[in-house]
């Protein structure tokens, strides 16, 4: 089985509408990511968690929140979806211990909002 | 200036050659240094990471950083077709969250 799973794994919805992300890990992690990521543009951080406490905003939080509800999962909500949130979604881990700085990836979510 | 770059591509190399990949960084307090490979509509998988100035060797791959000069690069020996994919340079930014700074990744093309 994968150590971070996202689900749904494609989704397409419409301007408005309520949308809820959800990522789970089995590695153990304390820290665990949402990124998007848009052609041209690369990836860009979202939201972050340190531990089951703690909730940061990334560079682009605007438009979405999250919930951590326990150490191994982590949901991204988009409360009004709109188009230009079309993109593809990862959720990352990584440890809180010597290799702190490794993140590994989920194999992210396609979402479309027309 | 942006705070990751990478030259976006395509970089093309015919099979068993070496292949350089370079990015460039602003933050002079940056720690960390991570290569990714992407293949098209999948996620980043971690290549190999280097902290200290120098060259690090996983296999075919070799990481080498120059922090007075900013630059990571990443050398991928006896190219194969399966090497084709995207190169994502990421930074750990000198503050005190582990955060990471991605670049835009450089396409790499493999001739056979």
């Amino acid at each position: 089985d994968a150590d971070v799973t996202q689900t749904p794994r494609n989704r397409i919805t419409k301007t408005g509408k309520r949308i809820m992300l959800e990522c789970s890990q089995t590695k153990g992690h304390d820290r665990m990511y949402w990124y998007r990521q848009d052609p041209g543009l690369g990836l860009r951080l979202i939201y972050y968690s340190f531990d089951v406490k703690d909730i940061n905003k990334g560079e682009i939080s605007d438009g979405y929140s999250v919930s951590r509800q326990a150490q191994a999962k982590f949901s991204l909500s988009l409360e009004s979806a709109i188009p230009n949130q079309t993109a593809l979604y990862f959720c990352a881990t990584s440890d809180s211990g010597v290799e702190a700085d490794t993140q590994y990836f989920g194999p992210g979510t396609r979402l479309t909002v027309l | 200036q942006k705070e990751v770059e990478q030259n976006s591509g395509p970089l093309s190399v015919p099979e068993g050659a070496i292949a350089s990949l370079n990015c460039t960084y602003s933050d002079r307090g940056s720690q960390s240094f991570f290569w990714y490979r992407q293949y098209s509509g999948k996620s980043p998988e971690l290549i190999m990471f280097i902290y200290s100035n120098g060259d690090k060797e996983d296999g075919r791959f070799t990481a080498q950083l120059n922090k007075a000069s900013q630059y990571v690069s990443l050398l991928i020996r006896d190219s194969q077709p399966s090497d084709s994919a995207t190169y994502l340079c990421a930074v750990r930014n000198g503050g005190a969250t582990n955060k990471l700074i991605f670049g835009t990744g450089t396409l790499l093309a493999v001739q056979p």
